[in-house]
């Protein structure tokens, strides 16, 4: 089956800081992918939508300065979460589309920032 | 808009005996529907989808689900839990058609525990 990494799996960074999670397609091509966020027993809230090549779709509520996202290639896709405070401290998870007719998303196992 | 609904925040059952897990949801246009099981502090892993065709879908690790468009329902079912079973499971849905109908809408997750 398709496989998506994330890298790191997780981190600790320190208040006003910036870190740099990625995710990769690794033995397919994703046409779409997608950021989510987890807080602890609840649901993924998706914070957004990127397309190779194109700018990210945000969602209502999500700082686009605060998260940049970058779609460089249909395999692999960043978010950066600049001068992180510790209400960013989540659990982010990334998923990647291939398009075609399975409509399903394959997920990353996740990371699991800190901010202290 | 889309809405998954998971009524149960948590769902007890006995090794060996049969486990159902709800969820309703709510889309415009016809439904594409997913199941996806979580382990702490994991990504999600895909179960089972309803695209089109036969209502009760088959997936992995012997789960099944049964779309009832009537009730708007996509329960989740398993004959005979195992304790391997106990995780957090997520109901999804996003729409056939229209602006953003690529989006997964979650619910926000039943959580299962099979007593041994």
């Amino acid at each position: 089956g398709a496989v998506v990494s994330q890298h790191p799996s997780w981190v600790i960074c320190k208040s006003g800081t910036s870190v740099k999670i990625e995710c990769r397609s690794l033995d397919f091509q994703a046409t779409t992918m997608f950021w989510y966020r987890q807080f602890p027993k609840q649901s993924l809230m998706l914070m957004a939508t990127s397309n190779e090549g194109s700018k990210a779709t945000y969602e209502q509520g999500v700082e686009k300065d605060k998260f940049l996202i970058n779609h460089a290639s249909l395999t692999l896709s960043t978010l950066t979460v600049t001068s992180a405070h510790p209400e960013d401290s989540s659990f982010y998870i990334c998923s990647a589309e291939t398009g075609g007719i399975s409509y399903e998303q394959y997920f990353g196992p996740g990371t699991r920032l800190t901010v202290t | 808009a889309q809405s998954v609904a998971q009524p149960e925040d948590q769902v007890n059952v006995a090794e060996g005996n049969p486990l159902t897990v709800k969820c309703t949801y709510s889309v415009s246009g016809n439904p594409y529907l997913f199941w996806y099981v979580q382990y702490p502090n994991r990504g999600l892993q895909f179960l089972l989808k309803y695209i089109t065709g036969d209502n009760l879908v088959k997936g992995s690790y012997g789960f099944e689900a049964e779309f009832n468009k009537s009730q708007t329902s996509f329960h989740l079912k398993k004959p005979s839990a195992l304790v391997s079973d106990s995780a957090l499971y997520f109901c999804a849905v996003r729409a056939d058609s229209g602006a953003g109908s690529y989006q997964l809408t979650f619910g926000k997750g039943t959580k299962l525990s099979v007593i041994p």
